[in-house]
């Protein structure tokens, strides 16, 4: 199957710090949207991308749609203590009708 | 409007047991998905309806997982038997749209611990 590689595995950053954290494939892909999930909880959609190069932003949150399609970011700025949980890239790859996901990116932030 | 619902949201069986899982996806959305995520590993597509008919099964791992979602509403994911590898934990989405056009509404997911 196809394989999103999402970095970095994990991260433990003070609060007030920006975060970034990326996914890459050797796959084009259509949209791409990045998911959040807290402990307990489904991942909830945080931004999705439709276009190359699209840069789209909600609140802290920015996200980038890579211009060659294989790739995405998702930058946190000023973070906070509830921004702590698990960041997943999602890919819809070119032709398919299905999500592929990373591994996700497990943010801890300390107070 | 209700969210993706999942049951039961823990399970715990032995090896050679079955479990059933149920999602009830958004009312009105036809495309329901499942997906697996084994701890640590990325979530895992497992297999796509279209109402009540299965548009894409190719994520299934084998023939010990069965799908079905009579009527087009709720789906049922029935492991017979189980194995340990099968532990993790089983998200249902449900979307309006097909593919990337529209958003993809997670339950909280059942966890599947095999013994």
């Amino acid at each position: 199957g196809q394989q999103l590689n999402q970095s970095p595995q994990s991260m433990f950053i003070q609060e007030g710090e920006d975060v970034s954290m990326n996914c890459t494939s050797s796959s084009i892909f259509n949209t791409w949207l990045w998911y959040k999930q807290d402990p307990g909880e489904g991942p909830v959609l945080l931004i999705a991308l439709y276009k190359a190069g699209e840069l789209t932003s909600n609140g802290r949150l920015t996200a980038q749609f890579g211009i060659t399609r294989k790739d995405s970011f998702l930058n946190i700025s000023a973070s906070i203590p509830s921004d702590v949980g698990i960041y997943f890239c999602a890919g819809l790859l070119y032709n398919f009708n299905k999500f592929y996901f990373g591994s996700g990116t497990k943010l801890n932030v300390k107070p | 409007e209700a969210g993706v619902t999942q049951f039961p949201s823990h399970s715990v069986i032995e090896k050679g047991q079955t479990v059933t899982l149920r999602c009830d996806p958004i009312s009105g959305h036809d495309n329901l998905y499942w997906y697996r995520r084994v701890m640590g590993k990325e979530i895992k597509f497992l297999l796509h309806f279209v109402k009540e008919s299965k548009q894409d099964e190719s994520g299934m791992p084998n023939n010990r997982f069965l799908a079905e979602r009579t009527g087009g509403t709720y789906s049922t994911l029935k492991v017979q038997p189980a194995e340990l590898e099968d532990s993790g934990v089983y998200f249902c989405a449900s979307s309006r749209d097909r593919g990337g056009t529209g958003e993809l509404f997670f339950g909280e997911g059942s966890r599947l611990t095999v013994l």
